[in-house]
């Protein structure tokens, strides 16, 4: 059972908005900044968004991401096939005094 | 280019220990916190251990507090991870993450921003 809770999976056909939501509590996502990574099948974790919405260099602005008390959601726009698959939410948590991820979701373009 | 390079990974019997290491290049070492982050056979991520820039504080995750110290080296740009008394819920994919932002007092783990492509621990008698 992870701490941040995550749908288990998304779908959407090309072109489409999908959204995936990261649920959390006031120890984490509620008083601390949320970072989504995205992991393509057989491949290293990439880190999508830092800080609650911030892209690093060469993420395309199709992802997008907010955060409002204690859930942070991660947004796909113009789904396209290579966005297939995992994304995990992260944030500090200062009950745990360690990092904690979401359970992961997997996004299937259909 | 930055690259993580993980390597020490292998089998272990129960009780066991390993030593993984991850060389660094193509950014300055000393300037950033590092982690490691383990994901078992077909699950999510789980967050191991981080140490700040300067050889600083350090974190571990309850599962592995008490058996597992991270530690690095700045003169050959290498973040180490010892691991004793190993279980079989040990087994998994681990890799060095390198964090987004230069490391300020009162570092704590936040973005991992580049990742190795990890090396496996397998523990099973």
């Amino acid at each position: 059972q992870s701490v941040l809770t995550q749908p288990p999976s998304a779908s959407g056909t090309p072109g489409q908005r999908v959204a995936i939501s990261c649920s959390g509590n006031s120890s984490n996502i509620g008083s601390k900044t949320v970072n989504w990574y995205q992991q393509l099948p057989g491949t290293a974790p990439k880190l999508l968004i830092y800080s609650n919405s911030y892209r690093p260099s060469g993420v395309p602005d199709r992802f997008s991401a907010s955060k409002s008390g204690t859930s942070a959601s991660l947004a796909i726009s113009g789904l396209q096939s290579e966005d297939e698959a995992d994304y995990f939410c992260s944030a500090w948590d200062d009950s745990l005094n360690g990092v904690v991820f979401g359970g992961g979701t997997k996004v299937t373009v259909l | 280019e930055v690259q993580l390079l993980e390597s020490g990974g292998g089998s272990a019997q129960p009780g066991g220990s390993l030593r993984l290491s991850c060389t660094a290049s193509g950014f300055i070492f000393s300037d950033y916190g590092m982690s490691w982050v383990r994901q078992a056979p077909g699950k999510g991520l789980e967050w191991v251990s981080s140490i700040s820039f300067n050889d600083g504080p350090t974190y571990y995750a309850a599962s592995v507090k008490g058996r597992f110290t991270i530690s690095r080296d700045g003169s050959k740009n290498t973040l180490f991870l010892q691991m004793n008394s190993l279980r079989a819920e040990d087994t998994a994919l681990y890799y060095c993450a390198k964090e987004y932002f230069t490391a300020i007092p009162g570092y704590k783990p936040d973005a991992f921003h580049m990742w190795g492509q990890g090396t496996m621990v397998t523990v099973s008698s």
